[in-house]
C-alpha cells in the first residue's frame, strides 16, 4: 500500500532532551516535506526536500533540522525541544514539487514538558 | 508573499443543505490553489486542486471549488452535505511547489 509513515505517533517529552520523528514514504516521491498544525493557525511548513541531500527551510525552521540521505526518509530532529514546540506534526509527500499533490502521513502528536 | 485567509472558522449546517467555504489568498504572481480535508484523528487528504485550465473544479466526495483571480478567492463548495462531511478544511496555496502556505482551517460541522 503506498503510504506515508511516521514515527511515533504519540511523544511526551522534558525540555532540552533530545529527539527524532522519523517519515517514511514508499512511492518513490522525490519532494518531502514537514509541517507542525497548532489550532487557529493551520499548518505551517518547517522545513522541505527536493531531493536527496537538498533541504530547505519553510516558514518556521526555528529549533528544527532534518536530513535527507535517501529517497525514502526525511527526518525531523529537535536538537533541544522546548515546550513551545508542543504540536502536531505531519510529514508529507509528492512525486516531485510540480506535481503539486501532497500525500499525508497520520501525525505525530508531540508533548514538551 | 502569499498568505490565505479562511474566513470562516466553523460553519455549521443541516444534512443535505448546500454549504461554501471561503478562501480568499494573497499573492503577487500565478499561484496553484489546494483544498485538503482532515477528518478527526487523521491527516490530510487532497479534495481538489487548481493548477490552470478551467476555474470551475471538481474533487472526490462531491465537492467543487471556482478560482476567481480577479477577487483572488477560491471558494469551495457542495450541493448537499452528509453527516460524513463533518472535517476540518483546509485552503492552501504555493507559488513555486515547494513552500505550500495553509489557512487556518474551517471546521465543518453537520447537524441532523
Amino acid at each position: 500500500e503506498a503510504q506515508v509513515t511516521q514515527n511515533p505517533r504519540y511523544l511526551i517529552t522534558v525540555t532540552g532532551k533530545k529527539l527524532t520523528v522519523t517519515c517514511s514514504q514508499n512511492m518513490n516521491h522525490e519532494y518531502m516535506s514537514w509541517y507542525r498544525q497548532d489550532p487557529g493557525l493551520g499548518l505551517r511548513q518547517i522545513y522541505y526536500s527536493m531531493n536527496v541531500e537538498v533541504t530547505d527551510k519553510g516558514d518556521v525552521p526555528e529549533g528544527y533540522k532534518v536530513s535527507r540521505k535517501e529517497k525514502r526518509n526525511f527526518p525531523l530532529i529537535l536538537e533541544s525541544p522546548s515546550p513551545n514546540q508542543t504540536s502536531l506534526y505531519f510529514c508529507a509527500s509528492s512525486l516531485s514539487s510540480r506535481s503539486n499533490e501532497q500525500f499525508f502521513g497520520p501525525g505525530t502528536r508531540l508533548t514538551v514538558l | 508573499a502569499q498568505s490565505v485567509t479562511q474566513l470562516d472558522s466553523q460553519v455549521p449546517v443541516f444534512e443535505e443543505a448546500p454549504v461554501e467555504l471561503r478562501c480568499n489568498y494573497s499573492s503577487s504572481v500565478s499561484v496553484y490553489l489546494f483544498w485538503y480535508v482532515q477528518y478527526p484523528n487523521q491527516g490530510l487528504q487532497l479534495l481538489l486542486k487548481y493548477l490552470s485550465g478551467s476555474t470551475l473544479v471538481k474533487g472526490i466526495n462531491g465537492f467543487e471549488a471556482e478560482f476567481n483571480k480577479s477577487q483572488t478567492s477560491f471558494h469551495l463548495r457542495k450541493p448537499s452535505v452528509h453527516i460524513s462531511d463533518t472535517a476540518e478544511y483546509f485552503c492552501a496555496v504555493t507559488e513555486d511547489g515547494n513552500k505550500l502556505v495553509f489557512g487556518a482551517g474551517t471546521i465543518l460541522r453537520v447537524k441532523s
